[in-house]
């Protein structure tokens, strides 16, 4: 499985961006980078996934590095409900063993009020 | 619209017995797989199912099996059960690979 490096945990203050680096240099042409969060007791959500160009929706923003070795999900102006676990994972776009969803421990990020 | 139901939401067994749970997608999703959480391990996975063919298998003893039904429901089963098992089942329903999935709120088994 391609594997992503992520800190194990970040600190931000309300109403501030928060950036969210993850590292995956042996990522393959054709794997897609999604990142998921889990609020305390409650399964995994997800946020935002992308090929190659950066991508935006209502919850986040994710920025590509060009070589595709490296993603940051951008949470605009984080708020307490964003205090979660976020996890990185690269799933391949075609069937096999590397389609599915491979959770790492993830980043723990912490929103002081 | 409804989305991943998971039933039951809690449930306790003994050593031994076996257990079946079951998820409904979101209508439509033709794409589920199932995931254990223990505090200790994490998230891991169990096997994803697409068009009632199981796509993918996690690396699980052969006690933990699942199925697909063609309206695309699923159901996981656990035999002979052990302590060890005890955990939040996760179930989670995707259109296909290009897209991302949405998780149920799990089922939360104890064994004792």
């Amino acid at each position: 499985d391609a594997k992503t490096t992520q800190p194990n945990s970040m600190e931000s203050n309300e109403e501030e961006p928060v950036h969210l680096p993850c590292n995956h240099s042996t990522i393959s042409g054709t794997d897609y980078i999604h990142w998921y969060r889990q609020l305390p007791s409650q399964g995994p959500e997800y946020v935002i996934h992308g090929l190659t160009s950066n991508v935006n929706n209502r919850m986040a923003s994710l920025a590509i590095a060009e070589d595709r070795k490296s993603s940051t999900l951008i949470l605009h102006r984080a708020t307490l409900r964003d205090a979660a676990v976020y996890y990185c994972i690269l799933r391949a776009v075609y069937t096999g063993a590397n389609s599915k969803l491979t959770f790492g421990k993830g980043i723990t990020l912490s929103v002081r009020p | 619209k409804a989305g991943v139901t998971q039933t039951p939401r809690y449930l306790i067994k003994t050593r031994g017995q076996q257990v079946t749970l079951s998820c409904s997608p979101i209508s439509g999703h033709r794409s589920v797989s199932w995931y254990q959480q223990t505090p200790g391990q994490g998230l891991q996975f169990l096997f994803e199912y697409f068009s009632e063919t199981q796509r993918n298998k996690g690396n699980f003893p052969g006690r933990f099996s699942g199925r697909q039904f063609s309206n695309s429901r699923s159901e996981m089963n656990v035999s002979t059960l052990e302590l060890g098992d005890s955990a939040l089942y996760l179930c989670a329903s995707s259109l296909d690979l290009s897209y991302g999935y949405t998780f149920g709120s799990g089922t939360r088994l104890t064994v004792v």
